[in-house]
C-alpha cells in the first residue's frame, strides 16, 4: 500500500534541543495532519492544517502546509521527555463523499536527558 | 467525553479461523475508518463508513469486510485467518465524512495470528 516518505526515519536528541521532520509526496493532498504514536497505542492527533502555505502551532509544536501540497513539516521545539514516540504524517484527499488517510512511514523520537 | 473504544485489546487466532473486531466511536461521530498497523506496510487504510454507509475502501482482500450499525458503533471481519493477517488494527471516528477532519483514534485491538 502507499505510505508517504518521512524522515529523519528515527532521531535521537538532548533534552532541549529542537526537532524537525518532513513528509513528502508524489501526490497533492488538501489536508494534512500530524500524530504522534506511544506504545501499545492509536495515534493521537497533534496538528491539522487544511490551506497550502498554512502554519498552524500547537504549544511547542509547529506544522506548515507546503506550498506545492505535497509536503509538509513538523517542527519541536525545546523537546522534553515525554515526547518520545514515532510521529506521523498523514495526507488527506476528499472525494466530497468520503475521504481516508495516507500516513507516512513515521519518525522515531528518542530524547536522552 | 469517552473516546473511541475498540474490543478486544488483544486476540489470538488460528490461521483459517474468523475474527470479527468491534469499534465504538466517539459519541456524535458518525464516521468510522478501520486501518491495519504492521512494521512492515504501516498504518494502511482498510474501510470507511458513515451512516452505515462504506464510502471508501482500500487495497485489501475480500476476506477483510465491515458493517456499521444505526448506533454508529462498527464491526471489521477478516475470514479464513492467514499469518500477515497479524497487525494493530484501529479505528478511527470522526464526526463527519467527505471533509478532511481530524480522525480520533482508539488503542487498537492487537491480532496475533498462529
Amino acid at each position: 500500500g502507499q505510505q508517504l516518505n518521512q524522515s529523519p526515519q528515527s532521531m535521537f536528541i538532548q533534552e532541549g534541543e529542537d526537532v524537525s521532520m518532513n513528509c513528502t509526496s508524489s501526490s497533492i493532498f488538501n489536508t494534512w495532519l500530524w500524530y504522534k504514536q506511544d506504545p501499545g497505542e492509536g495515534p493521537v492527533l497533534l496538528i491539522a492544517l487544511y490551506k497550502a502555505g498554512e502554519l498552524t502551532s500547537n504549544g511547542r509544536l509547529t506544522a506548515q502546509f507546503g506550498i506545492t501540497r505535497k509536503d509538509s513539516f513538523l517542527n519541536i521545539s525545546a523537546s522534553i521527555p515525554s515526547d518520545v514516540g514515532i510521529y506521523f504524517c498523514a495526507g488527506a484527499i476528499s472525494t466530497g463523499t468520503a475521504s481516508k488517510l495516507t500516513f507516512g512511514t513515521g519518525t522515531r523520537l528518542q530524547v536522552t536527558l | 467525553k469517552a473516546g473511541v473504544t475498540q474490543t478486544p485489546r488483544y486476540l489470538i487466532k488460528t490461521r483459517g479461523q474468523q475474527v470479527t473486531l468491534s469499534c465504538s466511536p466517539i459519541s456524535g461521530h458518525r464516521s468510522v475508518s478501520w486501518y491495519q498497523q504492521t512494521p512492515g506496510q504501516g498504518l494502511q487504510f482498510l474501510f470507511e463508513y458513515f451512516s452505515e454507509t462504506q464510502r471508501n475502501k482500500g487495497n485489501f482482500p475480500g476476506r477483510f469486510s465491515g458493517r456499521q450499525f444505526s448506533n454508529s458503533r462498527s464491526e471489521m471481519n477478516v475470514s479464513t485467518l492467514e499469518l500477515g493477517d497479524s497487525a494493530l488494527y484501529l479505528c478511527a471516528s470522526s464526526s463527519r465524512t467527505g471533509g478532511n477532519y481530524g480522525y480520533t483514534f482508539g488503542s487498537g485491538t492487537r491480532l496475533t495470528v498462529v
